[in-house]
């Protein structure tokens, strides 16, 4: 079975401050995909990133970083120089892909909801 | 454009009365969820459905029930078993195999109160 784990539950910052966002996963599976979903208080989750297992280059998109480790099992998400628009739910979430039967079954952590403040 | 609709976005039901979600695509995915959302808890696998007239139990399906006999269209039905069915409920679709690649897509959510 799989677990996703998000150990903050709410951070609040003030606007441009760096905030780092933990996520912890448990997978027997070697192929594997992790994401990372922002959801706003509309609602709808946006992807923002996937990694494959195989793959343990950090990304950077604009403001936003992503540092996988497979060693510490953790795929944790940094906002740099935040902005009171980042302000929302963030959701990280792990698929193994060896099982086709399974589809592509999201496993989700419990969310870490960012506030910052103006 | 393309994308997943859900219905409605807010819903209120008495106890006892069974009440169905909507869930309508147009990416032309094969593969359908239904997630339950509550407060600091993520979101739980309700059902999930690969194929026309083909879907599996997630995680948490007591209480729910679903169909799927059109590609397009996977409604959740929560019934009058279901012991605690205030909550926010996601539908999401993906490609299938080669085709995906885990990602999921989202719909705005439909939030299901109980009176």
């Amino acid at each position: 079975a799989q677990k996703v784990t998000q150990a903050q539950t709410e951070i609040s910052v003030v606007e441009k401050e760096d905030v780092t966002l933990d996520c912890v996963y448990e997978t027997r599976d070697t192929t594997y995909y992790l994401f990372w979903y922002k959801q706003p208080p509309s609602g709808e989750l946006v992807f923002l990133i996937r990694r494959n297992s195989f793959d343990e280059q950090n990304e950077i998109s604009g403001r936003y970083s992503w540092n996988f480790q497979k060693s510490t099992s953790s795929f944790n998400f940094t906002i740099t120089a935040s902005q009171v628009v980042d302000s929302a739910v963030y959701l990280c979430a792990l698929s193994v892909t060896g099982d086709q039967a399974a589809g592509n079954k999201l496993t989700f952590g419990g969310g870490t909801r960012v506030l910052v403040k103006p | 454009d393309g994308g997943i609709t859900q219905s409605p976005k807010y819903l209120f039901r008495k106890e006892g009365q069974n009440v169905t979600l909507s869930c309508e695509q147009n990416l032309n995915h094969d593969a359908m969820y239904w997630y339950r959302q509550d407060p600091g808890q993520g979101l739980r696998l309700i059902y999930y459905s690969q194929i026309v007239n083909d879907f599996q139990k997630g995680d948490i399906a007591e209480g729910y029930s679903v169909s799927r006999e059109k590609k397009e269209s996977f409604p959740l039905t929560v019934t009058s078993a279901q012991k605690n069915p205030t909550a926010f409920y996601l539908c999401a679709s993906s490609p299938v195999g080669r085709s995906g690649t885990g990602e999921l897509f989202f719909g705005e959510g439909s939030r299901l109160t109980v009176l």
